[in-house]
């Protein structure tokens, strides 16, 4: 069954402290690996897509890589600004995106 | 940039009423979702449609239906709501299947 777990479920970080975020899936047929960030009552934000081992992407503060079995999400210095809940999703052979439980990040001032 | 707008933010109907939640997104997009999110159980998937008038269940169908008649459409109808379905509600678009999808800002809906 295709899976995708997030950890920690929760993570606080000073301002500029910088950490990752882990997103580890099944390995079978594994159709790009998506990252979103959510604000409290609102709908996911789309930040990055990721379809091959080794490649990455950049925005602002975030990188995004990906290797044969997990996907991380570097956060840089971070600002308070940056604290919302962190999705990812992987793709399927069904071509739905199954999501993971999220990462909720607090960055404290 | 890509819009998904859902009709409302926020929703209180009573048990067993019928309920319609609106989709209409801008970019032409093949595919529509829709999904429900809860505390501790993450984002699911409760029906798609990777086509006008097409559709597909997804993780948890029951006691949800839909509707897809224009492309840019998409409608999820709970048939007779009951409280277990109070919950925030999620519509997303892509432009096509293990693409990135975009989404709503969401519907809050409480069943009382």
């Amino acid at each position: 069954e295709d899976q995708v777990t997030q950890s920690p479920e929760a993570l606080r970080l000073q301002e500029g402290e910088s950490s990752s975020l882990n997103c580890s899936y099944t390995v079978s047929g594994l159709r790009g690996l998506f990252w979103y960030r959510q604000d409290p009552g609102k709908g996911p934000e789309f930040l990055f897509t990721l379809y091959s081992a080794g490649e990455e992407k950049e925005k602002e503060r975030l990188k995004a890589t990906l290797t044969k079995k997990e996907s991380f999400l570097h956060i840089t210095a971070p600002k308070p600004e940056d604290s919302a809940t962190y999705l990812c999703a992987r793709g399927s052979n069904t071509g739905k995106l199954i999501f993971g439980q999220g990462t909720t990040l607090q960055v404290k001032p | 940039d890509v819009k998904v707008t859902q009709s409302s933010r926020y929703l209180v109907k009573r048990t067993g009423e019928k309920v319609f939640l609106e989709c209409v997104q801008d970019m032409d997009h093949e595919n529509m979702f829709w999904y429900r999110q809860d505390p501790g159980l993450g984002l699911r998937l409760i029906y798609f449609s990777y086509d006008v008038k097409m559709k597909e269940k997804g993780d948890i169908p029951e006691g949800y239906s839909v509707s897809r008649e224009k492309k840019e459409r998409f409608s999820l109808i709970l048939e007779s709501a009951s409280t277990n379905q109070t919950s925030m509600y999620l519509c997303a678009s892509s432009r096509g299947l293990n693409t990135e999808a975009f989404f709503g800002q969401g519907t809050r809906l409480t069943v009382v």
